[in-house]
């Protein structure tokens, strides 16, 4: 099992441009999650989803949107991006609400 | 709205010291709690969980931790520190009935000295 795959690694975006995270799972898990991380903050809930064709937001959901077409795939879109946004953003999935929850390896996103 | 303190951004321990990491969460109905760590440019691996089965839960590489209801509290401890501890540590917890959500603490640096 590959777990948890985020890609890119790396991204460098300059202000007002839009692209999407890939996150996708292959544990057949129903729950995942999308979180960003800045220093000092911890990391902080963006969207999730209980399921496909299912998301509800988190605390930060300002300038991004999900969606969950299958089980497998849950992208993050970010529409116009801002300075803001520069963080490390992980994706995690869980089968159930009380399990772990499961990251994948972190995108870095830079925004000028 | 659920939240989770972690007390101290940076803690300093010698080798072979124990190791104390606090963890405060406030609920009306006790959550799910969870400890997670973050080597350097890593992602988060799973200490341990409590999920109401026993106070006292153990995890991996010697941590455990003690939920204290009284006290919302769920500090993580170690008995004696290795250099291979140093990390970030997070505190975390899954509010009740609302599977799929993890509200963080602000994290805490552990650095080992030897």
């Amino acid at each position: 099992n590959a777990g948890v795959t985020q890609t890119p690694k790396f991204q460098v975006l300059k202000t007002g441009q839009s692209m999407t995270l890939q996150c996708a799972q292959d544990m057949n898990h129903e729950y995942m999650s999308w979180y960003r991380q800045d220093p000092g903050m911890g990391l902080r809930l963006i969207h999730y989803s209980v399921g496909a064709g299912i998301t509800d937001q988190g605390e930060v959901p300002n300038g991004y949107n999900v969606s969950r077409s299958t089980t497998e795939d849950f992208p993050l879109r970010l529409l116009s991006a801002a300075p803001s946004q520069t963080s490390v953003y992980f994706c995690a999935s869980t089968r159930t609400g009380v399990d772990e929850q499961f990251f994948g390896p972190g995108t870095r996103l830079t925004v000028l | 709205a659920q939240s989770v303190t972690q007390l101290g951004s940076h803690v300093s321990v010698s080798e072979g010291a124990l190791v104390l990491l606090r963890c405060n969460y406030s609920s009306s109905v006790p959550p799910y709690l969870f400890w997670y760590v973050q080597y350097p440019n890593q992602g988060l691996q799973l200490l341990l969980k409590y999920t109401s089965a026993a106070t006292l839960v153990k995890g991996i590489n010697g941590f455990e931790a003690e939920f204290k209801k009284s006290e919302t509290s769920f500090h993580l401890t170690k008995p004696s520190a290795h250099m291979s501890d140093a990390a970030e540590y997070f505190c975390a917890v899954s509010p009740y009935n609302q599977g799929g959500k993890l509200i963080f603490g602000q994290g805490t640096e552990l650095s080992v000295k030897p």
